[in-house]
């Protein structure tokens, strides 16, 4: 089966320092997703891409986060500089193009911030 | 973005059939009812989605009312494994967005 991959699995990291979370969609999908997991706000949209271009990142802190698509098999998204209040689990998600099936997602990579 | 209400929480019986409600009573026309549904420290699942009328895959169905302000999804014979929470949502279509909005779902346990 087609996956969603995302790297780093885990990354625990001091506050301040700055995080990149990868994600490499499912080859050929052109919509691309960003969500925030954490037990108290539940799965939250950051920011989504359509052939790379961003369509919607109004749930993304501006000041800290920044995501973007250098190119169709990479989505990236950034923290500097991270702060305790961001750690959670970070979820990508794509989907196919022209079509209303459903999106697939990543298995995460869990952000530690100390 | 409409609106979805489910119960927090359910528990079926393992094999019988768990019959999840979702209600969207403010969806518009160019909305989609989709199934998502994410185990333990997973990746949320697509499971299934409709616009009007009844949908089966085999993983599940879905039956959406005529007036299309709530639906059902229905695990036929639940599993240990289907324990997880559900989500439904209502979705844009892809010309117009097809974001994807959680809401807090329902917690399914399966119980032995």
């Amino acid at each position: 089966d087609a996956r969603v991959t995302q790297t780093p699995r885990d990354k625990v990291t001091e506050m301040g320092q700055e995080v990149t979370m990868r994600c490499q969609p499912i080859l050929g999908h052109n919509t691309v997703f960003w969500y925030r997991q954490t037990m108290k706000q539940g799965l939250e949209l950051l920011a989504y891409f359509r052939n790379r271009a961003p369509l919607d990142d109004s749930g993304m802190p501006k000041d800290r986060f920044s995501a973007e698509m250098p190119d169709a098999t990479l989505a990236t998204l950034k923290i500097q500089p991270s702060e305790p209040r961001d750690s959670a689990v970070y979820f990508c998600a794509s989907g196919p193009p022209g079509t209303d099936y459903g999106y697939t997602f990543g298995s995460g990579t869990r952000l530690t911030v100390v | 973005d409409a609106k979805t209400t489910q119960p927090p929480s359910m528990d079926c019986a393992e094999g019988r059939a768990a019959n999840l409600p979702c209600n969207h009573s403010t969806i518009s026309g160019n909305e989609y009812v989709y199934w998502y549904r994410q185990i333990h420290s997973q990746g949320p699942q697509y499971i299934i989605h409709g616009l009007k009328n009844n949908e089966t895959n085999e993983m599940a169905s879905l039956i959406i009312t005529e007036d299309r302000k709530s639906s059902t999804l229905i695990l036929p014979h639940a599993t240990l494994r289907d324990t997880a929470v559900y989500y439904c949502i209502v979705r844009a279509l892809y010309n117009q967005g097809g974001k994807l909005i959680f809401g807090q779902g329902t917690e399914l346990s399966v119980k032995p």
